[in-house]
């Protein structure tokens, strides 16, 4: 069962914040966060392990709850270089599969 | 350090060929994931191998399999090739235990 992620599609204004979220239905044991630019490999943001702590770097951070089985991506004073389609990843304890949600394309207008 | 390498980058085939792609992870990384990217479907998990051995296989008819080699490389192929299966195959690398994958560029498999 693969992550649901919401919204599918932001489009926001340099300077401006956005959140990203991602849903499962399975007991996760990791969350992983990438971004995609179009016609480029997706490139690794962070993982987010059993535990809920939250992690960022730069202007970007994410957090996990697992009692709801939720994480959620926050970019915060957004550039232009953070348009791309933002993919959550889900990966189950023991299992070494990776399953990516259907993905969020953020859009920053100047 | 190189990074993860697939080959050939693009590549067009007749329906009912078969193909071959190949995967070089990143130096000491011994697991290797394959996915489908179509604009409809988003990450389509293939399978995972660590230390040649599939450890994971993802929802895909047989005519998909692969390998990995004692070096980490691996490649994949597909039989008996469908109009369908015209997409973008991204192999990942990743250290054992709670890392991030490193993704490849991709082969671009287009099937007339």
């Amino acid at each position: 069962q693969q992550p649901v992620q919401s919204p599918q599609a932001v489009i926001l204004r340099e300077g401006e914040d956005a959140v990203i979220n991602c849903s499962s239905s399975k007991a996760l044991y990791s969350v992983h966060w990438y971004r995609q630019k179009h016609g480029e490999a997706p490139v690794f943001l962070m993982i987010l392990l059993k535990g809920g702590e939250q992690k960022g770097h730069d202007k970007i951070s994410a957090s996990f709850n697992e009692k709801k089985q939720q994480s959620s991506l926050y970019l915060t004073a957004s550039q232009l270089s953070y348009s791309g389609t933002y993919f959550c990843g889900g990966m189950g304890q023991g299992a070494q599969k990776l399953v990516f949600g259907q993905g969020t394309r953020l859009t920053i207008n100047p | 350090k190189a990074g993860v390498t697939q080959t050939p980058r693009y590549l067009i085939k007749t329906r009912g060929q078969q193909v071959t792609l190949s995967c070089s992870p990143i130096s000491g990384h011994r697991s290797v994931s394959w996915y489908q990217q179509t604009p409809g479907q988003g990450l389509q998990f293939l399978f995972e191998y660590f230390s040649e051995t599939q450890r994971n296989k993802g929802n895909f008819p047989g005519r998909f399999s692969g390998r990995q080699f004692s070096n980490s490389r691996s490649e994949m192929n597909v039989s008996t090739l469908e109009l369908g299966d015209s997409a973008l195959y991204l192999c990942a690398s990743s250290l054992p235990g709670g890392f991030g994958y490193t993704f490849g560029s991709g082969t671009r498999l287009t099937v007339v």
